[in-house]
């Protein structure tokens, strides 16, 4: 039972264009999600966070959104540089104490073509 | 600081042998977990712990123990190994006190089992 899921393995997107990653939950529990980034060979590093108490949270070109309604979360990248290239993993816990407990998606690979 | 660290980087091991896998932190943080990581699946949480002398289950705990007798130090051992268990283990950190609650990942830790 896969409780988060991301249904696109690869994204290719031009540089400069926005590159919109996508992200879905079933557990109507989970109230703080996160994104991270992944190069080869290393570990997960942290991008950006959202809490159920919002529906938008902003970090210079990295914004996420968060549509509780649809269990459905985005990140957003604008202006998409060819540094964006990696795999992104949408994770998601049932409260703040509890974020030591990451659920994770399958991850997206995210090419930015020059 | 150095973060997360995690040892061995690579490790080969025949089925049934046993072996430990080692992770340290330096920034004084509470929580530390054990992930692995499959093609396709994402991460999948194996242990995790809030405190020293303090660890709990996580999602696919078993033929793995961990011990928490220090707040920098998060061990993984591998019972009797199998060709199932074969990975990369990542090691995080976190502190409930810290806003945004993201967890550091370490670098990685990749185990064959033949």
């Amino acid at each position: 039972d896969q409780q988060v899921k991301q249904n696109s393995p690869s994204l290719s997107v031009q540089e400069g264009r926005i590159s919109i990653l996508n992200c879905d939950y079933t557990n109507s529990m989970f109230d703080y999600f996160l994104w991270y980034k992944k190069y080869p060979a290393e570990g997960p590093t942290f991008l950006i966070s959202i809490s159920s108490i919002k529906d938008k949270n902003e970090d210079g070109r990295f914004t996420v959104f968060l549509n509780k309604s649809a269990k459905h979360l985005s990140l957003h990248i604008v202006p998409s540089q060819p540094g964006d290239s990696a795999v992104y993993f949408c994770a998601a816990s049932r409260d703040l104490q509890g974020a030591q407990k990451l659920v994770f998606g399958q991850g997206t690979r995210l090419t930015i073509n020059p | 600081n150095a973060g997360v660290t995690q040892t061995p980087k690579f490790q080969v091991l025949k089925t049934g042998q046993s072996m430990t896998l080692q992770c340290a932190q330096d920034m004084n943080h509470e929580y530390m977990s054990w992930y692995r990581q499959d093609p396709g699946m994402g991460l999948r949480l194996i242990h995790y712990s809030v405190g020293a002398g303090i660890t709990d289950q996580g999602e696919v705990p078993n033929g793995y123990n961990v011990s928490r007798s220090t707040t920098e130090d998060f061990p993984l051992r591998l019972l009797s190994a199998a060709p199932s268990q074969t990975s990369v283990y990542f090691c995080a950190s976190s502190s409930p006190n810290r806003s945004p609650y993201e967890q550091y990942f370490g670098p990685g830790t990749r185990l064959t089992v033949t």
